[in-house]
């Protein structure tokens, strides 16, 4: 079963524009990992936070945790044609170590 | 340094075989997950090994199993292949997740499997 849900499930944006997708989940976690996947290969890790850290930013990547309302959003600026991936939130729950809890993810399609 | 290695890229069998999957993690990267993602069912946790042991175990049944080596490399063994078992099996590593804190998890570039 699946942890977390993805919103929206498909996304279309002009290059130079901001990205936006939002995670929930269900239950109380250590942390939330974000992944990008290219075209059905592997996982490409892009941030992590901790449950007690509110926001992280890596370069044109700014994650958001709010673990009140148990969601997360991870905003992707000035994007480009290379950032077209499936995005995926994954939760690290406090109750089964090691276990990453994947959402359904976010399809993005960025057109040049 | 050198990311996660899955062997075969590609693994083609017959309902009933049995199929064996190979990763080796990240230099210094004692643990080791396999993770399986399926059409339509999206990525789901199966096994987790650190220092040889297992150490957490998704909703699958017993004929997934798996070993860990002492160089912390891993197989996953799937016996008697069902035609739902087609699949991308994605191995990760990453150092000993402790004290309820997790750790990043870095991903291979999986083996695909498909069941005739």
């Amino acid at each position: 079963s699946q942890q977390g849900e993805e919103d929206p499930q498909a996304l279309s944006i002009q290059e130079g524009e901001n990205a936006t997708m939002n995670c929930s989940y269900k239950t109380s976690i250590n942390n939330l990992q974000w992944y990008r996947q290219n075209s059905g290969r592997g996982l490409v890790h892009l941030i992590l936070i901790r449950s007690n850290e509110r926001e992280k930013h890596s370069g044109r990547l700014r994650v958001t945790l709010d673990t009140s309302k148990k969601s997360s959003s991870l905003l992707i600026t000035a994007s480009r044609a290379a950032d077209t991936a499936s995005y995926f939130c994954a939760t690290d729950p406090t109750d089964s170590w090691g276990k990453l809890q994947f959402g359904a993810g976010t399809q993005v399609v960025v057109t040049p | 340094e050198a990311g996660v290695t899955q062997s075969p890229t590609h693994l083609i069998k017959t309902r009933g075989q049995q199929a064996t999957l190979r990763c080796s993690p990240i230099s210094g990267h004692t643990s080791v997950y396999w993770y399986q993602q399926a059409l339509g069912l999206g990525l789901q946790f199966l096994l987790w090994y650190d220092e040889g042991e297992e150490r957490n175990r998704g909703n699958f049944p017993p004929r997934f199993s798996g070993r860990q080596f002492p160089n912390y490399s891993s197989e996953l063994n799937v016996n008697a292949l069902e035609l739902e078992d087609s699949a991308l099996y994605l191995c990760a590593s990453s150092f000993m997740t402790s004290g309820g804190t997790g750790d990043t998890q870095y991903f291979g570039p999986g083996t695909r499997l498909t069941v005739l």
